[in-house]
């Protein structure tokens, strides 16, 4: 495969539960990101990881806890959401956090 | 405050008609500003990097250009595949990480 792949592409879950979100670079680059996309809002900036340690937190509620075992995979752990939480998750690559991102094709959440 | 803006919010043309997009920017220092293309259900897509007043981009029909304020990206004789939401995207100076997303324009492109 080659890209930023994420899974899952659709995912439906209680203000209860526990899932995670999870993206897979190829491309070899040292920065991932995850962003929030929700409808008639710009994207917004969550977590930044360069090589592998976080560098930036924007801010984000706990309930969203990331995880970067290595410089290929990005984890976003989820627990008791709000349905305020339900939006399009989208987890990004690039080389040296200078450049232009590679975005995945996103997580649609929706939380009920 | 650091603030993107985009107009139009919406644009529908017909194939063949040349338009352009616009990105404003008021931020306290630019390092570079960044177009994408999005289609419905998928992540954007990296078009361009502009990183100073007077530079030009080009790739098939789009060409973006950069002022002090803001970016242009013009879309020549285009055709129903163009069809998206164009992002563009401001990078801070103060940080790499600082990077502000316009609301984005959707561009309807008909037969």
């Amino acid at each position: 495969e080659t890209g930023v792949t994420q899974t899952p592409r659709h995912l439906v879950m209680g203000m209860t539960n526990k899932k995670s979100l999870k993206c897979e670079q190829h491309l070899g680059h040292n920065a991932m990101y995850w962003y929030k996309q929700s409808a008639k809002k710009p994207l917004e900036l969550m977590f930044v990881y360069s090589l592998e340690e976080r560098v930036e937190n924007n801010s984000v509620p706990s309930r969203f806890s990331p995880e970067c075992p290595n410089s290929s995979h990005l984890f976003l752990h989820l627990h008791t959401l709000q349905p305020e939480d339900s939006a399009l998750y989208l987890c990004a690559s690039s080389q040296d956090r200078a450049f232009g991102y590679t975005f995945g094709s996103g997580t649609r959440l929706t939380v009920v | 405050e650091d603030q993107v803006t985009q107009s139009p919010e919406a644009l529908r043309l017909q194939e063949g008609e040349s338009s352009s997009l616009n990105c404003s920017y008021t931020v306290s220092g630019l390092r570079g500003l960044f177009w994408y293309r999005q289609d419905p259900g998928k992540g954007p897509e990296f078009l361009f990097t502009l990183y100073s007043a007077g530079e030009e981009k080009e790739k098939e029909r789009l060409k973006a250009t950069l002022t002090k304020k803001e970016s242009f990206l013009h879309i020549t004789a285009p055709k129903p595949e163009d069809s998206a939401t164009y992002l563009c995207a401001v990078q801070m100076r103060t940080s790499y990480d600082k990077v502000i997303f316009g609301p984005g324009t959707s561009l309807s492109v008909i037969p």
